[in-house]
This record gives structure tokens, sequence and C-alpha cells, in this order.
């Protein structure tokens, strides 16, 4: 069955700090995948997507991620963090093809010290 | 901001009582998904709509579970006699039915359920 891993649990940094949250996934077909951002009291959005092309993606508010397709990895990374980027990142994958059901990590709990 | 709503976003209720939950997906989305999160853990598939068909459940969907979407808007996802191990957020998404949009869900707010 396919699964996505999100290693870190809880991760602390200083404002401008370096983030970079990891994800892997099991499936080793088409993938296509996702971060989403659950900031505190509010629904899950997205942060950004990978479908194909370009392995490296930018999504909203200054993160980025990079699909690594021999790794089956797709880290979340931002070059400097600020203190309202604390909140649950989740990262999920949807097998390509017929499948339809978003496959999610446990998620990574971002606190950002001010 | 017409995102997907879901009613209510709290509920309490007593082990063996029957819930209803309210979704509405944002009104151009014929997908509809049906997602349960528990305390520390990502959201888990539990069944997917195409317009008024059920398409996909999930084994974590027993039998105490059913879900409807009847014109193909709205959906509600309905739990017979609750069980303590019920208790958990449960989210509703929506999607596109076309191209690269076909695969990006947009989430509700949830509702969060707690059986006593």
């Amino acid at each position: 069955a396919q699964s996505v891993s999100q290693h870190n649990h809880h991760v602390i940094l200083s404002e401008a700090a370096s983030l970079e949250l990891g994800c892997n996934y099991s499936y080793g077909g088409t993938v296509n995948l996702f971060w989403y951002v659950q900031y505190p009291g509010q629904h899950l959005q997205l942060l950004l997507k990978y479908f194909s092309g370009d392995p490296l993606v930018k999504g909203i508010k200054g993160f980025e991620a990079e699909f690594i397709k021999s790794k089956f990895s797709f880290n979340l990374r931002k070059p400097s963090v600020q203190w309202s980027d604390t909140a649950e990142y989740f990262c999920a994958a949807l097998k390509g093809g017929s499948a339809r059901q978003l496959t999610f990590g446990s998620g990574t709990q971002l606190t950002v010290l001010p | 901001d017409t995102g997907v709503s879901q009613d209510p976003r709290h509920k309490i209720t007593k082990r063996g009582q029957n819930v209803t939950f309210r979704c509405d997906p944002i009104s151009e989305h014929n997908r509809l998904y049906w997602y349960r999160q528990t305390l520390g853990q990502g959201p888990e598939f539990l069944t997917y709509f195409q317009n008024e068909a059920q398409l996909e459940k999930s084994r974590l969907l027993s039998d105490r579970f059913s879900a409807e979407r009847p014109k193909g808007s709205f959906s509600t996802l309905e739990i017979q006699r609750t069980e303590q191990g019920d208790s958990a957020m449960y989210l509703c998404a929506s999607s596109l039915n076309s191209g690269g949009a076909l695969y990006t869900q947009y989430f509700g707010p949830g509702t969060r359920l707690t059986v006593l």
C-alpha cells in the first residue's frame, strides 16, 4: 500500500533560519505530490503541488519543494522562516491514473520563535 | 470566498447516538471527498463522489458509516450507533474534474466529533 512518511514530527526554529521538512513516499509509479499547511485554528490549505515537469516547484509564501524521483522524496524548503509560518505541515501523495484518494503523512509541527 | 463549507463545526454526542454531517463543496467542483483525521495524524481517506456517484470507499468506512450526495452538490456523512473511537475531525474536500485541477483537492474546516 502507498504510504507517505514525514520523519520530523516537531521542528523548532528561530526567525530567519532556513527550513527543510522531509517527505518520502513509497509508491514507485506516476505520483502527484502536495504540501498542505494548517495554521492554528484554520483549515488545510494547499501550499504547493507537483504533477510533472520541473522537479523544483514554487508555492505560496516563499515555499518551494524539490521532487527527487530516485530518492522518492519531496522535501519542503524555505530559505528564511517567519513567526507566521508556525503551523502544521502535511505532505500528501496521489497515485497517478485512476486513484483519487490522497495519502497523507502524519504531519510536522513547525514552531518559529520570534 | 466561496470555499468548502461544513456543518456543524463541532458535535458532541453520547455513545450509541446517530450523527449526520453536511459538506457543501466549491460550486463548480463535481468531485467530493471525505477524510477523517485523528490527533497527531494526517487525514485518512474515507470515500469519494463524482457527481452523485460514490466511486470509492475505504475499508475504514464500516457499515455504521454512510455517505450520500443525492443531487451531486452537497454531501452528508452519517454515523450510526457512534462509538468513542469515532471521535475525530471529519474533513470534506472537493476538486474539479478537468486538467491538472483534477488532482487538487480543497479542504473545508472540518467537523470535530466528540463521542462521550
